[in-house]
């Protein structure tokens, strides 16, 4: 089945401590993206990657670091997180084949307290 | 002022009934559009694409007008299971897959 997973689904932690969000597509898509999605803020991205070791921020990267060592993964590190990184977040994943309507598929988000 | 902008709602509408939503988006060379579903602490899918020319799926029908830089959504005969919150993605004409999303518009529909 097409999919793409995130680990952990729901994280609770505490400010500091260094923390990892995988993500991992099996659509061989070069795409990849991060995305947190705040009450009245929508869906903002985080980083993206637009192949392997190809890596750039998005609107809201602070706090954030990702890397793309491999075409099916792309893990989000939180290296100090603080309170206001509480938040829902998405992975998503698509092809740059096709032309401009390539769908973005999203995995089932991770939901993350910082307190 | 926000880049893509929707009546957040929620749309209180009964069984069977046609809605409509609207979503303006402020970049006039914004490249592609589209409608994402969203249930309820669930991941985004894709709804549809919004072409030029508008397109209708089954009961869906979207719109764009590029000279006032809005995108329509309307949903004829309203199910339940059509309950959820639909958000307007626009791609920006910056030569890679940005997406901006808006913040969504809610539906209800009640029996």
């Amino acid at each position: 089945e097409a999919q793409v997973t995130q680990n952990p689904r729901y994280l609770i932690t505490v400010t500091g401590k260094k923390l990892t969000v995988t993500c991992s597509q099996n659509m061989n898509h070069e795409y990849m993206s991060w995305y947190r999605q705040d009450p009245g803020l929508g869906l903002r991205q985080i980083y993206y990657s637009m192949n392997v070791e190809v890596t750039d921020k998005g609107d809201v990267p602070e706090g954030y670091k990702v890397s793309r060592k491999e075409k099916r993964n792309f893990p989000l590190i939180l290296e100090s997180p603080s309170p206001n990184q509480t938040s829902l977040y998405f992975c998503a994943s698509s092809s740059l084949a096709g032309g401009s309507y390539n769908e973005q598929f999203f995995g089932p988000g991770t939901r993350l307290t910082v307190l | 002022r926000k880049e893509v902008e929707q009546d957040p709602g929620p749309f209180n509408v009964p069984e069977g009934a046609t809605v409509a939503f609207n979503c303006t988006y402020s970049n006039s060379a914004s490249q592609s559009f589209f409608w994402y579903r969203q249930d309820c602490r669930k991941e985004p899918k894709l709804l549809m694409s919004v072409y030029s020319s508008g397109n209708e799926d089954g009961r869906f029908t979207a719109q764009l007008n590029r000279a006032s830089q809005y995108i329509s959504l309307l949903i004829r005969d309203s199910k339940l299971s059509d309950s959820a919150t639909y958000l307007c993605v626009v791609r920006q004409n910056t030569g890679f897959q940005k997406l901006v999303f808006g913040t969504g518009t809610r539906l209800l529909v009640s029996p």
